[in-house]
């Protein structure tokens, strides 16, 4: 069945860590996309990739660091610069340039330890 | 700020009722979509209403648009304590490059 793919469901950083989060998808989407959510809160878009070896940052975008070599991976790290980490994650693809019926994975929750 | 914004923020009801959430937006669209959230999972597409629709059904949903007002409708009927989740509405700005996201209504459906 196709679908995407988050993992860890559970991550714990250290103060000062460096995290990288996976996401792959094999629904031959061009599109892919990393949200935040925040308890009891909307999504707020980090980081998005529209074709291979192309990103461009979202509305959070500090202290994230994503790359797209593969069309069904966009791995999100999340940096020692994100003095706030804690939150739940989640990727996201589309078709390219539709925009219509998003496809979530089952995200990560990231906690600071 | 968000581009959409939900209302009620939490709607608590009895099994059998109808329930409604409503959505705000800022800005001219090419589309409106509705996603659900299960307590800790991703979301999952529900429907969409294109800028020059009024009105779409599916199944138990009925969602409407009215752009003069910026704001849709989502109505869900004969509600079922499985229909206890988030919901939230995405815009796909006319000027924009990706969906933007509210805030969400926080249904619960009570057996």
């Amino acid at each position: 069945d196709g679908g995407i793919t988050q993992s860890p469901k559970y991550l714990f950083r250290k103060e000062g860590q460096n995290v990288t989060l996976s996401c792959e998808q094999n629904l031959n989407h061009d599109a892919m996309y990393w949200y935040r959510q925040d308890p009891g809160q909307g999504l707020r878009l980090i980081y998005y990739s529209q074709i291979v070896n192309d990103f461009q940052k979202g509305d959070i975008a500090e202290g994230y660091s994503v790359s797209r070599e593969k069309k069904e991976s966009f791995p999100l790290t999340v940096t020692s610069a994100q003095k706030n980490p804690t939150a739940f994650y989640l990727c996201a693809s589309s078709i390219e340039a539709s925009y219509i019926g998003y496809t979530f994975g089952s995200g990560t929750r990231l906690t600071v330890v | 700020s968000q581009q959409g914004e939900e209302d009620p923020q939490a709607l608590s009801i009895q099994e059998g009722e109808n329930a409604t959430m409503n959505c705000s937006y800022k800005t001219s669209i090419n589309n409106l979509q509705w996603y659900r959230q299960n307590s800790g999972r991703g979301l999952v597409h529900l429907i969409l209403i294109r800028s020059n629709e009024r009105e779409k059904h599916s199944g138990r949903l009925r969602v409407t648009l009215d752009t003069s007002k910026k704001s849709s409708s989502l109505l869900i009927t004969a509600s079922r304590a499985a229909d206890t989740a988030s919901y939230f509405c995405a815009t796909d700005r006319t000027s924009g490059s990706r969906l933007t996201f509210g805030e969400g209504t926080q249904l619960t459906v009570n057996p």
